[in-house]
């Protein structure tokens, strides 16, 4: 069956400390990957999407993403946190050709000051 | 503001009381997307539409549920004989997708559902 996993459920780390957040997905074949954020009382937002080409993909906020094939993975990254990160954090998948999104859970993201 | 906007924001309801949501796309885009998302869950599809026509349901859509795009711009979605099950947030999420690919999907901020 296809799904995404984000392993974890709560991360905290202090402001300005480095940052990554695990998303791996199950499968047939490579899908479009995504990462969106989602703060409080706001909608989500799109971080990043990675199709195809290069395996590092920049994202807004200063927001990077690494797809990995051999791991099924595609996590999220950012070199140096700020407070106004904190929010909960989605990784998605489509299928090519399925024209809809497959969310994982969350992580949700706490900055310590 | 041109974002994609959901109303109510917030509707608290008895169960077995019948709600509707309403979701205004981005004017130019194709596609409506419709998801819920529960407490500590990622949003799950609920159904689609490619203008006005419903493309896909999730199986999450039960036969309680109805939504519609009749003129391929606003949409409704319908929950008949609310349970406290459908307590949830209702997102809707618009794109405009070219020859079948994938277009960027714009968030609404959600319709919260609470079934007492």
């Amino acid at each position: 069956a296809q799904s995404v996993t984000q392993p974890d459920i709560h991360i905290t780390v202090s402001e300005g400390a480095s940052l990554e957040l695990r998303c791996n997905y199950s499968y047939g074949a490579t899908p479009y990957l995504f990462w969106y954020v989602q703060s409080p009382g706001q909608g989500l937002q799109l971080l990043l999407k990675y199709f195809s080409g290069d395996t590092l993909v920049q994202g807004i906020k200063g927001f990077e993403a690494e797809f990995k094939r051999s791991q099924s993975s595609f996590n999220l990254r950012k070199p140096s946190v700020h407070w106004s990160d904190a929010a909960e954090y989605f990784c998605a998948v489509e299928g090519r050709g399925a024209q809809k999104l497959v969310f994982g859970q969350g992580t949700r993201l706490t900055i310590n000051p | 503001d041109t974002g994609v906007s959901q109303d109510p924001r917030h509707k608290i309801t008895k169960r077995g009381q019948n709600v509707t949501f309403r979701c205004d796309p981005i004017s130019e885009h194709n596609r409506l997307y419709w998801y819920r998302q529960t407490l500590g869950q990622g949003p799950e599809f609920l159904t689609y539409f490619q203008n006005e026509a419903q493309l896909e349901k999730s199986r999450l859509l039960s036969d309680r549920f109805s939504a519609e795009r009749p003129k391929g711009s606003f949409s409704t979605l319908e929950i008949q004989r609310t349970e406290q099950g459908d307590s949830a947030m209702y997102l809707c999420a618009s794109s405009l997708a070219l020859a079948g690919g994938h277009g960027e999907l714009f968030f609404g901020e959600g319709s919260r559902l609470t079934v007492l």
